[in-house]
């Protein structure tokens, strides 16, 4: 069985701040790792996806993210936070069950950017 | 090309009602898996679809069943609703899985009140 455990339900950071947005995951299997954003009243966007290649993802809008086996984590980092980054990332976790995806998402981490 | 469409957007039904959400996935996709998510919750694995079978289900009661048609396109329906029922319902496509792990594409949602 996999799980997500992401800390932090809301986080805050002003506008040009680093953001750090945390993500744990368990798997026995080897997993692949995702991170969604989500705008109010929307559907899931895909930021970027681990797959077992590069360690440290780059994804879209400046975000990138580190895979770390020993620490069983996959962080989400900007640089520097935009105004338009103020939304819902959910963190998921996806292992190949009998042939097809199983997918646990952690419960989110809202972020607030502040001016 | 079109993504993932879901109809209708918002719908309202009362408890005991039965209820039908409607998914067509992105072209050249052929999996589809149905997600609920409550307010203020990471989105739940319902179930998924291929060729026209459900491969995987979540934790949810028989209440909740799917159908995929032959264009690959997916119904949910929700049986004896109740006020727990209330979510934003989530579809999402993706290719069989093959070996690897491919990237689901999630729709707008459907939101549904249950009065």
């Amino acid at each position: 069985a996999q799980s997500v455990t992401q800390l932090g339900s809301h986080v805050s950071v002003s506008e040009g701040a680093l953001v750090l947005l945390r993500c744990n995951y368990s798997s026995s299997v080897p997993p692949y790792l995702f991170w969604y954003v989500q705008y109010p009243n929307q559907g899931l966007q895909l930021l970027l996806k681990y797959t077992s290649a590069a360690t440290l993802v780059k994804g879209i809008n400046g975000f990138e993210a580190e895979f770390k086996k020993s620490e069983t984590s996959f962080h989400l980092t900007k640089p520097s936070a935009h105004m338009s980054d103020a939304a819902e990332y959910f963190c998921a976790v996806t292992v190949n069950s009998g042939g097809y995806q199983k997918v646990t998402f952690g419960t989110g981490t809202k972020l607030q950017v502040i001016p | 090309d079109a993504g993932v469409t879901q109809s209708p957007t918002h719908l309202i039904k009362t408890r005991g009602q039965q209820v039908t959400l409607r998914c067509s996935p992105k072209s050249g996709h052929d999996t589809v898996s149905w997600y609920q998510q409550a307010l203020g919750q990471g989105p739940q694995f319902i179930f998924q679809y291929y060729e026209e079978e459900e491969r995987q289900r979540g934790n949810f009661p028989d209440r909740f069943s799917g159908h995929q048609f032959p264009n690959y396109s997916s119904e949910l329906n929700v049986n004896a609703l109740l006020l727990g029922d209330s979510a934003l319902y989530l579809c999402a496509s993706s290719t069989p899985l093959g070996g690897r792990t491919d990237t689901q594409y999630f729709g707008p949602g459907t939101r549904l009140t249950v009065l």
